[in-house]
């Protein structure tokens, strides 16, 4: 059974830095990694999606990696500002196509200006 | 902001009574997933419908159950609701399961006193 763990469950930066938010996941035969934004009491805002062929994708201040055989994606948020502050998501899905998502917990980011 | 749409947004009812959530999938979607988010968890996988038949199941009792209509928009219904029932409720779609990105709607919060 997938498991997917997200390190570390919260976390606290001034603005204007750089971060890492890390995913783990048990089995690497995963069809793809997608990350996702939470607001509080609102729905999933889709950040990035990498194919399991793929090793990163990048959006903006936004890089995402993934290494499908140790089991581990990062985030990588450039240059921080408060209005990152929300809950990352992770998620993988497989090993065949129709499988659905298995999420983390997610790591709560607050930005302090 | 994405084009998958959920209503209603809140919802208290009482334990013991029946409730219908309701989604309507982005344009030219197929496939949609429902998930149900307990408070500081994330997401768990409900079931899945595609082109109108489901085609995945979680670990929810029967009196969870869904369907899909010819528009590919859908319905969530649960029967019998307990407390433990009270969660925000996502709805998710994509072109193809599971191979190219989900996008959610914003939540249905249930409350069940």
């Amino acid at each position: 059974k997938q498991e997917v763990t997200q390190i570390p469950a919260a976390l606290s930066v001034p603005e204007g830095e750089n971060l890492v938010l890390n995913c783990s996941f048990t089995d690497s035969a995963i069809y793809n990694l997608q990350w996702f934004r939470q607001d509080p009491g609102k729905g999933l805002t889709s950040l990035l999606l990498i194919q399991s062929s793929q090793r990163e994708q990048t959006s903006g201040r936004l890089n995402a990696s993934l290494d499908k055989s140790s089991g581990r994606s990062t985030l990588y948020i450039a240059a921080s500002q408060p209005g990152d502050s929300a809950t990352y998501l992770c998620a993988v899905n497989g090993p065949r196509r129709n499988t659905p998502l298995v999420f983390g917990k997610g790591t709560r980011l607050s930005v302090i200006a | 902001e994405t084009g998958v749409t959920q209503s209603p947004t809140h919802l208290i009812k009482t334990r013991g009574q029946q409730v219908t959530l309701r989604c309507s999938s982005q344009s030219g979607h197929n496939t949609v997933s429902w998930y149900q988010q307990a408070l500081g968890q994330g997401p768990q996988f409900i079931f899945q419908y595609y082109r109108e038949e489901e085609n995945g199941r979680g670990n929810f009792p029967p009196r969870f159950s869904g369907l899909q209509f010819p528009n590919y928009s859908s319905e969530l219904n649960v029967n019998a609701l307990e407390l433990d029932d009270s969660a925000l409720y996502l709805c998710a779609s994509s072109l193809e399961a599971g191979t190219t990105e989900a996008f959610f709607g914003q939540g249905t919060r249930l409350t069940v006193v």
